[in-house]
């Protein structure tokens, strides 16, 4: 069975603070893993994919994640966090032949002035 | 633009009643998935489709129908059996290879009158 964890349900930082949103895994193989965004009210925008090679992925908005392969970590990395930040991040992990997504429940970012 | 559309936005539901929320998608993808969210618990998948006319349940199929006659459409029913439909409906399309990323409509807001 696959699973993602999320351990922290809500953070907030500081804008112009540095930003890390934790994620874990437990799959049987190298899994595709991703992160998504999601403001509210809305769908869910995707900020970067790692399916294998380079272990430090970029993505949009200045977002960057690293796998971990020893730690089953995928975490999410920003150097400078800006007020338009502030939404909520899912981490997925896909796997299988139906390539169904499993989410974690959530981070809640909320960026103080 | 290229996209999926999910209509509508929001979506009242009484008692004992049947509701299709749909799913139209102009990205060519083979793919289409419908996710349930709720408060704190990330998204769980209702039903997807790989192709046409089949699909296969999810982890929570239950009190949920599909159908997939078009490769562009992929409506869901939210049956009367649903006793708590009030949620946050999300529909992804997948693409095929280059990691097979899913993307996400805008959701439908399902109430309970």
């Amino acid at each position: 069975a696959q699973s993602v964890t999320q351990p922290d349900i809500h953070i907030t930082v500081s804008e112009g603070a540095s930003l890390e949103l934790r994620c874990n895994y437990s799959y049987g193989a190298t899994p595709y893993l991703f992160w998504y965004v999601q403001s509210p009210g809305q769908g869910l925008q995707l900020l970067l994919k790692y399916f294998s090679g380079d272990t430090l992925v970029q993505g949009i908005k200045g977002f960057e994640a690293e796998f971990k392969r020893s730690q089953s970590s995928f975490n999410l990395r920003k150097p400078s966090v800006h007020w338009s930040d502030a939404a909520e991040y899912f981490c997925a992990l896909s796997g299988g032949s139906n390539y169904k997504l499993t989410f974690g429940k959530g981070t809640l970012l909320t960026v103080n002035p | 633009d290229g996209g999926i559309t999910q209509s509508p936005k929001y979506l009242f539901r009484k008692e004992g009643q049947n509701v299709t929320l749909s799913c139209e998608q102009n990205l060519n993808h083979d793919a289409m998935y419908w996710y349930r969210q709720d408060p704190g618990q990330g998204l769980r998948l209702i039903y997807y489709s790989q192709i046409v006319n089949d699909f296969q349940k999810g982890d929570i199929a239950e009190g949920y129908s599909v159908s997939r006659e078009k490769k562009e459409s992929f409506p869901l029913t939210v049956t009367s059996a649903q006793k708590n439909p009030t949620a946050f409906y999300l529909c992804a399309s997948r693409t095929a290879g280059q990691g097979n990323i899913q993307y996400f409509g805008a959701g439908t807001r399902l109430s309970v009158l």
